[in-house]
Order: C-alpha cells, then structure tokens, then sequence
C-alpha cells in the first residue's frame, strides 16, 4: 500500500506570493495533520482536519490556511510568503485522529526568497 | 501547554553497541501518548515506537525499547545492537488523549553510528 504522499517534493517562491501544498493520505485515513519544521528544529503543528473538520490549529498566522477534500486528501494554503516560511511541510495521516499514531510523507522542501 | 526537552543535540556510538537517547516533558495531563520518530537524512519521519501512558509496561519494538518512568516524566529510547542504519535524527513527541492529534516535538538528538 502506498504511504503518505506529497506534491511537489520541492519549491521556490519569492516573497509576497502564495503557495499549496497537497497531501494524499494513507488509503482509509480519515485525519490529515500538517507540520512545519525549520532547519534544525522539531516539527510545529499547524492544523488537523478530519472528516473535512478542522479538529485543530496550531500558532500560525492566518495567511496560513488548509482544507480537508472529499476523498480525505488535503491542501495546505499560505498566502503572502515570508522568508521565515521557509521550511520543510509535512503531512501526516492517522485513522481516525484521535490517539492515533501519525504517518508521515517524505514533506514539501519551501524556499522562499 | 505542553513542553517536550531532549537535553542531547548530538550523540555518536560504535556499530553493534548500545545507545540511550533521553527526553522529558512536561504536562498537567494524565493521559496521554508519547511517541520516538526517526528522520533520516532522507528527511522521511518514521515511528520508532509508541506509549500509551496509562500503561506501566514500557513498549519494545525489536532493538528498539522506551525505559517511561510516569511520574519523573522522562521518556528514554534504548536502541541495543546499533546498526549504521540507525543514523538519523531522532525526535520525542507528546500527543494529549483528547481535542485533537497535536504532536509536540523535542528539538531532536542526532545520532550517528560509527562503523
């Protein structure tokens, strides 16, 4: 089966435009969870959505959006680039999403410059 | 709010030994989920192991084995016979038992395995 996947591996925009990032999860998970991570940091949760819900959302601003697709597949959306967006996004999918273990995709390499 | 420390930016150890990577965290809550990934350099996470707090026996995955002492809140990962595919950065994560399925990562040790 194939795991989590991610479009496109990597990206450079300059500042000012808007980005989407896609993920498709694991077939069956209902719960995609995206993440942030900087060089040399752990990853920071931005949002969850299941069942096309947002469940949560992390501390970011709201140039950063996201939304959940019938087929459970979802878009991670940011709007007016930063340098400091520069960063790794990963996705991650569980079954139900809720206590469940998380699944990563290999993640979206941004640069923003 | 939840915190999670790995207090060891780095570590290095020779192939076949034994390695123990540390974390504690911090949290009003008691139930909850602790979790080690694994980040090669290939950048992919991948779970190492998992713990439901609630249970006392800690969890074992083949080499792979968590000493969780609940009330020091410190969550250990012994790798035994360390293979170089061990090399990677290895990450702690606190999950909460209920709202939703927010990770809450530590800033990581890179472990290296020397042949």
């Amino acid at each position: 089966d194939a795991g989590v996947t991610q479009s496109p591996t990597h990206l450079i925009k300059t500042r000012g435009q808007h980005v989407t990032l896609r993920c498709s999860p694991i077939s069956g998970h209902k719960s995609v969870s995206w993440y942030q991570q900087v060089l040399g940091q752990g990853p920071q949760f931005i949002f969850q959505y299941y069942e096309k819900e947002e469940r949560g959302r992390g501390n970011f601003p709201d140039r950063f959006s996201a939304r959940q697709f019938p087929n459970y597949s979802s878009e991670l959306n940011v709007n007016a680039l930063l340098l400091g967006d520069s960063a790794l996004y990963l996705c991650a999918s569980s079954l139900r999403g809720l206590g469940e273990t998380q699944y990563f995709g290999p993640g979206t390499r941004l640069l923003v410059l | 709010a939840q915190t999670v420390t790995q207090s060891q930016p780095e570590m290095s150890v020779q192939e076949a030994e034994t390695v123990t990577l540390s974390c504690t965290y911090d949290t009003s809550e008691s139930n909850y989920y602790l979790f080690w990934y694994k980040q090669p350099p290939s950048r992919q996470m991948i779970l190492v192991i998992r713990q439901e707090a609630y249970k006392q026996q800690n969890a074992t995955e083949n080499r792979f084995s968590v000493n969780f002492q609940k009330a020091a809140k410190s969550f250990s990962l012994k790798i035994s016979d360390s293979q170089l595919g061990d090399t990677a950065m290895y990450f702690c994560a606190f999950m909460k038992n209920f709202g939703n399925e927010k990770l809450t990562f530590g800033t990581g040790t890179r472990l290296t395995i020397i042949p």
